[in-house]
């Protein structure tokens, strides 16, 4: 069984600032990872993914997610928030394979963006 | 060009009745899913199609759920004797093959279900 837990609900950070969102995993098997964004009244997007190959992944807009085995986590992070970035993120694992669209996402983390 | 569509985008209904859900999937993917999402809560799978045939219904709750997909496009999500606890945004994505074996899902907007 696989498993996502993302750490904080809610963040909140000023424009300019790092951007640091956290993402726990637990899989049984060699996992595939990714991170999707999702802006008010719209479908979520993918961000970027994690299937094996390079452990430091870069996405859209800016953002890049690391993959630790180790930990057992894929945190997203961005060096300076834009206002723009205010929407609600989403970690999900799958096992790849035939049925790699079958994800368990984690509950989401809502990041606001002061000015 | 054209993305997943969803309709209705909203659909309220009352306990106990009959409610169908369409997508159309970005034309040229095989493979299409739904998720649930409750409020507060990630998506959750409910079902997988590859072409016609649904490959994987493993996350379908109960029986009162079914989906299809005839034609290998268009799929409707059917949900008889509705609950207040069937009230969410269901979810549907599409993937190419390409997508199928990396797992990246293009999602459409949704329909809000509101079951009173």
């Amino acid at each position: 069984a696989q498993s996502v837990t993302q750490l904080g609900s809610h963040v909140s950070v000023s424009e300019g600032a790092l951007v640091l969102l956290r993402c726990n995993y637990s899989s049984s098997v060699p996992p595939y990872l990714f991170w999707y964004v999702q802006y008010p009244n719209q479908g979520l997007q993918l961000l970027l993914k994690y299937t094996s190959a390079a452990t430091l992944v870069k996405g859209i807009n800016g953002f890049e997610a690391e993959f630790k085995k180790s930990e057992t986590s894929f945190h997203l992070t961005k060096p300076s928030a834009h206002m723009s970035d205010a929407a609600e993120y989403f970690c999900a694992v799958s096992d790849g394979g035939t049925n790699a669209g079958k994800s368990t996402f984690g509950d989401g983390t809502t990041l606001t963006v002061k000015p | 060009g054209a993305g997943v569509s969803q309709t209705p985008s909203n659909k309220v209904t009352e306990k106990g009745k009959y409610v169908e859900l369409r997508c159309d999937p970005i034309s040229g993917h095989t493979a299409l899913y739904w998720y649930r999402q409750s409020l507060g809560q990630g998506p959750e799978f409910l079902i997988y199609f590859q072409g016609t045939g649904a490959a994987d219904d493993s996350g379908l709750p109960n029986d009162r759920f079914f989906a299809v997909r005839p034609e290998g496009s268009v799929s409707t999500l059917k949900i008889q004797r509705t609950e207040r606890g069937d009230s969410a945004v269901y979810l549907c994505a599409s993937t190419d093959i390409k997508g199928g074996v990396t797992g990246e899902l293009f999602f459409g907007e949704g329909s809000r279900l509101t079951v009173l």
